[in-house]
């Protein structure tokens, strides 16, 4: 159980185009999901969290113009990179929990997504 | 204060040793403390974690002892294995906040060598 999925697992595009990437939780209701950038041999960065129906939260630092996150429903959850550029190359990963607010539970994630652009 | 400091950066072990990574935080409003396990080009699997009500968990191999007063907690696998290369990240987060945003540390690369 507790299984998500990302598509795209890699997508390679030009420099200026928008790239979106799903994660979808398979097998349980996902309240929150949250979206994470990890650069070589670095560790996982956040860069938002969101719940379903309602607008994401994004960290500081991270541009919300760039980086579009929708979370439709309670097993759908999209990250739009968009006007790509090389420096946004990354590792992205997703995770979901079943819980939101007012209590902490377990975060499962996604088996990330490679972008390159060129 | 939001930091998770995670030690050591890199770690070899022999085959049926005991590898030990060990973490440290300062918020004490942290109440859930689990390590994931990431291969490369992968996303991170939990392994284990733990709630400060307790002062160790254990799963197999794996062992979380944690350390309320010193807030610091440590994975230990016993009988290493070399399926166990991997990176080791902890992990802390909180309720208070409203949110279940985890706080990493910043990962323990982990070879074990038959």
């Amino acid at each position: 159980g507790a299984v998500v999925s990302q598509h795209p697992s890699r997508v390679i595009c030009k420099s200026g185009t928008s790239v979106k990437i799903e994660c979808r939780s398979l097998d349980f209701q996902a309240t929150t999901m949250f979206w994470y950038r990890q650069f070589p041999k670095q560790s996982l960065m956040l860069m938002a969290t969101s719940n379903e129906g309602s607008k994401a939260t994004y960290e500081q630092g991270v541009e919300k113009d760039k980086f579009l996150i929708n979370h439709a429903s309670l097993t759908l959850s999209t990250l739009t990179v968009t006007s790509a550029h090389p420096e946004d190359s990354s590792f992205y990963i997703c995770s979901a929990s079943t819980y939101g607010s007012y209590s902490t539970d377990t975060q499962y994630f996604g088996p990330g997504t490679r972008l390159t652009v060129l | 204060q939001q930091q998770v400091k995670q030690s050591p950066q890199s770690l070899i072990v022999q085959k049926g040793g005991i590898s030990i990574i060990n973490c440290a935080y300062e918020n004490t409003a942290f109440d859930y403390f689990p390590w994931y396990q990431q291969f490369p080009g992968k996303g991170p699997a939990l392994l284990i974690a733990i709630r400060p009500d307790v002062s160790e968990k254990k799963e197999g191999r794996f062992t979380i002892s944690f350390n309320k007063s010193a807030k610091q907690f440590s994975l230990h696998i016993m009988d290493s294995q070399p399926g166990d290369s991997a990176t080791y990240f902890c992990a802390a987060s909180t309720a208070i906040y409203n949110t279940d945003k985890l706080i990493f540390g910043t990962g323990t690369r982990l070879q074990v060598f038959p």
